[in-house]
Formats: structure tokens, C-alpha cells, sequence
């Protein structure tokens, strides 16, 4: 158990509609990242928090929005939802700093049909 | 972010070591080597993670080129557990510090 908490674990919807991802931290980690894994584009990094601001943006479709909350939990918006956006996706945390190791969630499996 | 190179593919038999690759010829001074791997089904584990000189835990041993140029993240005794995609991953200090995932090299494990 890594300690990071993700909701729901599996999710099933139709196109053109939206779902939120919800990922709890480990106990006192700042830094909270998303990324998305499908068959064919391995694991893509989406976004990164820290104490609840964005630090850094990866391959993010402007369709994909994402907050971390006061309470550092984080969650991640996905919107006009497509076929090619069936994937997994992991949240992981960690403290600040490179020499820091990112603690990953069991993942959100989305379908959408 | 700086590259790194894997092979595809490796294979090995249990109870023997596993010495798995990593080249990293545009890593700079601030870079650290971080290693992950991911077990089917899971999100993805840390393994080891250096900057300059080798390192142990209780999952792997890493050994750092001179240079830094390359690495090898040993397992002295590779079990069925072991198969997984093993990634070698380049993170800047002072930065950021996202993790860029590359293809990484899948490890089979026979009896």
C-alpha cells in the first residue's frame, strides 16, 4: 500500500460526458501529479501540484483541467470525453526536491464508450 | 528533459541476478537516476533512485558509471515477483522534479 488513495477505481461512460478523478496524498506530501497510461502511449505525465498550485504541465488536453485542494487532496476533471480518452490514470505524491521517490495510487481505470 | 535508453526486453531465471541496463549520455551534473518499475496491473514502484556513487536497498542495488553516463540497476536474485517494466529515469534537481516515463524494459522471469 503506497499510502496515495485513488477514487474511483474503475469507471465506465459514454462519450461526450465528464467524470472527476479523485486522488488522496500520502499524510504530508505537498506534491500531488497525474498521469495518464494507455496502451499505446505508455505513461504520459499530465500535471503537477505543489501545496495546492500548479508546478508543471505535461501533455494536457485543454479538454483535462485539474485542482489540488487546501487539503492537498486533488482531483482531475476530464470534460467532452472521447474514445481515445479510455485510459488509466495514476496519481502519485512526494515531497519537494528531485531526491524525493513518487509514491503512486492503484490507478482510476476509465472507459468510455 | 535528458533521454534515456533501454533495451525492449530482457529475460532471466529465477534465484539468478538480473543486470539491467541504462544509458543516459546527455545526463547533466544535477540529474539524479531514479529507477521504477511497474508490476501488471499496478501503478508504478520505486526501486532505487542515485547521483553519483552506487547504491543499495533491500529491492536493488545500483551502479553508477563513472561518468554517469550509464547505469545498471542489479537484482541479486530475480524472482517470479520480479516481472515487471523496469524504467530508468532521469530527474533534475531544483526543478519541477516531474518523472518523464520512457518505454522502459519489460522483465520476464522463467523458472
Amino acid at each position: 500500500d503506497s499510502g496515495v488513495t485513488q477514487t474511483p477505481k474503475h469507471l465506465i461512460t459514454a462519450t461526450g460526458q465528464r467524470v472527476t478523478l479523485r486522488c488522496s496524498p500520502r499524510s504530508g506530501d505537498l506534491s500531488v501529479y497525474w498521469y495518464q497510461q494507455s496502451l499505446d502511449q505508455g505513461l504520459q505525465f499530465l500535471i503537477q501540484y505543489y501545496n495546492g498550485e500548479e508546478r508543471a504541465k505535461g501533455n494536457i488536453l485543454e479538454r483535462f483541467s485539474a485542482q489540488q485542494f487546501p487539503d492537498l487532496h486533488s482531483e482531475l476533471n476530464l470534460s467532452s470525453l472521447e474514445l481515445g480518452d479510455s485510459a488509466l490514470y495514476f496519481c502519485a505524491s512526494s515531497v519537494q526536491g528531485a531526491a524525493g521517490e513518487l509514491f503512486f495510487g492503484e490507478g482510476s481505470r476509465l472507459t468510455v464508450l | 528533459d535528458a533521454k534515456t535508453t533501454q533495451p525492449n526486453s530482457m529475460e532471466s531465471n529465477e534465484e539468478e541476478p538480473v543486470h539491467l541496463p541504462c544509458n543516459h549520455s546527455t545526463i547533466s551534473g544535477t540529474d539524479y537516476i531514479h529507477w521504477y518499475r511497474q508490476l501488471p496491473s499496478q501503478g508504478p514502484e520505486y526501486v532505487i533512485h542515485g547521483l553519483t556513487s552506487n547504491v543499495n536497498n533491500r529491492m536493488a542495488s545500483l551502479a553508477i558509471a563513472e561518468d554517469r553516463k550509464s547505469s545498471t540497476l542489479i537484482l541479486h536474485r530475480a524472482t517470479l515477483r520480479d516481472a515487471a517494466v523496469y524504467y530508468c529515469i532521469l530527474r533534475r534537481a531544483g526543478t519541477a522534479s516531474k518523472l518523464t516515463f520512457g518505454t522502459g524494459t519489460r522483465l520476464q522471469v522463467t523458472l
